[in-house]
């Protein structure tokens, strides 16, 4: 069954450092999404991305975070400068369709923690 | 105040035993989707229900939209140690988004044997 996958899988960086985390979705799948779950706490929306471009994104999502389709298999999230409160895990996720129509299916993570 | 409330928090439930868990939004839902999630890591897709009244089975599982009540429900049946997890809802409450989709905290269930 095709899966979302998510690189790496753990991520340790210092304050101030840029990071990019790397997801390659599910390759029929048109939408794509990140969101993030700080540990203990609610899984949360940061960005949608649909044809090239930012669909939404969350009051999370400032001008530190971006997003890019650099080719047509990889989707990215970068953190220009990471601050502690960064340290989360990050989920990928891609529909199909918007997500009314079609579920998202989520990538196992990518665990960012930022000394 | 929260958008999406799940019940209960935790349950311990003993092997063979049944057990129900409720999504209860204070907003209109447009779509409910149940995720799986193991500790650590990533989120399972188990059900999306879109319209009041539905109700979907996989296997044990079977999960039910109340528009009215903006609830769903996941039940699932003679409870085996592979439905040990964290159960969350994720409901799309947004008027003129679509993917942002609001979890709630996350039942945890334990099974015993």
């Amino acid at each position: 069954e095709p899966e979302v996958t998510q690189t790496p899988s753990h991520q340790v960086t210092q304050m101030g450092q840029e990071v990019i985390l790397r997801c390659v979705p599910i390759s029929n799948h048109l939408y794509f999404y990140w969101y993030r779950q700080i540990l203990g706490q609610k899984v949360e929306f940061l960005v949608s991305f649909y044809n090239n471009e930012i669909s939404e994104k969350s009051e999370i999502f400032d001008d530190q975070f971006s997003v890019e389709r650099p080719d047509g298999s990889n989707f990215t999230l970068k953190i220009r400068s990471t601050k502690l409160e960064d340290s989360a895990m990050y989920f990928c996720a891609s529909s199909g369709q918007g997500a009314r129509n079609s579920p998202l299916h989520f990538g196992n993570g990518t665990r960012l923690t930022v000394t | 105040s929260q958008e999406l409330e799940q019940s209960p928090q935790s349950l311990i439930v003993q092997e063979g035993k049944n057990l129900t868990i409720n999504c209860t939004s204070s907003k209109t839902l447009y779509g409910l989707y149940w995720y799986k999630q193991k500790y650590g890591e990533g989120l399972i897709f188990l059900m999306m229900l879109q319209k009041g009244g539905e109700e979907k089975s996989h296997e044990k599982i079977t999960a039910k939209l109340d528009e009215k009540k903006q609830q769903s429900s996941l039940h699932i049946t003679a409870s085996q140690p592979s439905h040990a997890g964290i159960y969350l809802c994720g409901a799309d409450i947004a008027t003129d988004s679509w993917g942002k989709l609001q979890f709630g905290a996350g039942t945890q269930v334990v099974v015993t044997p």
